[in-house]
């Protein structure tokens, strides 16, 4: 256990719904990631949150938005849906104001998203 | 904007040692991070790299040459469960981080 919640871990809905995802970073980590992958792909970031602000924005379509809650969990919501969305969507968190220790992101499990 | 480059697929023997390469283009550099994602797992952080020169881990490796926006991952004493992708990785801590293309890795008998 890696100490990043994402639940559900599957999600199968059809085309033009809409789904929420939900992480939860670990315990001290202000930092919430979301990135996409799909089939055999690499990790695209989507958008980043600390502290409950938005920090960094990737190539997140405009279907989809995201929000970090004041207890630090983030939901990244994903609407009118696409066969092309079918992905996994993996959350991850840091800490901050590490001075130089070499942690990286720490990544959830992920949601398998299958769009039919 | 940010790009790594790594080689799609690697294949190599079980105890021998491998090493997977990635070069960069970023407009900013915040060090190189290298991660392994299993099939159908969650990416787990190997090394971070925000200096030139080689970190070592275990079995595992890293170098970094700023000057040539190149850095490479090294596992020696290869097993069979070192089969995953690796992805190498620019930035750290609560900066964005930019994933590279990765390298499958498969582990031969």
């Amino acid at each position: 256990d890696s100490g990043v919640t994402q639940t559900p871990k599957h999600l199968i809905t059809a085309t033009g719904q809409r789904v929420t995802l939900r992480c939860s970073p670990r315990s001290g980590d202000l930092s919430v990631y979301w990135y996409q992958q799909s089939l055999d792909q690499g990790l695209q970031f989507l958008i980043q949150y600390y502290n409950g602000e938005e920090r960094a924005k990737g190539n997140i379509l405009e279907r989809f938005s995201a929000q970090q809650f004041p207890d630090l969990h983030s939901e990244l919501n994903l609407s009118s849906l696409e066969l092309g969305d079918s992905a996994l969507y993996f959350c991850a968190s840091s800490p901050v104001g590490t001075g130089g220790a070499n942690y990286g992101y720490t990544f959830g499990s992920g949601t398998r998203l299958t769009v039919v | 904007g940010q790009s790594l480059e790594q080689p799609s697929e690697v294949t190599a023997v079980e105890g021998a040692i491998v090493q997977i390469n990635c070069t960069y283009q970023t407009s900013g550099f915040y060090g190189l991070s290298w991660y392994q994602q299993h099939d159908g797992g969650a990416p787990t952080f190997l090394s971070y790299n925000a200096l030139d020169g080689l970190e070592e881990t275990g079995r595992f490796s890293s170098f970094l040459s700023r000057s040539d926006s190149y850095g490479y991952l090294l596992l020696q004493e290869l097993q069979m469960k070192d089969s995953a992708s690796y992805f190498c990785a620019e930035g750290w801590g609560y900066q964005k981080v930019t994933f590279g293309t990765g390298t499958k890795l498969q582990v031969i008998p």
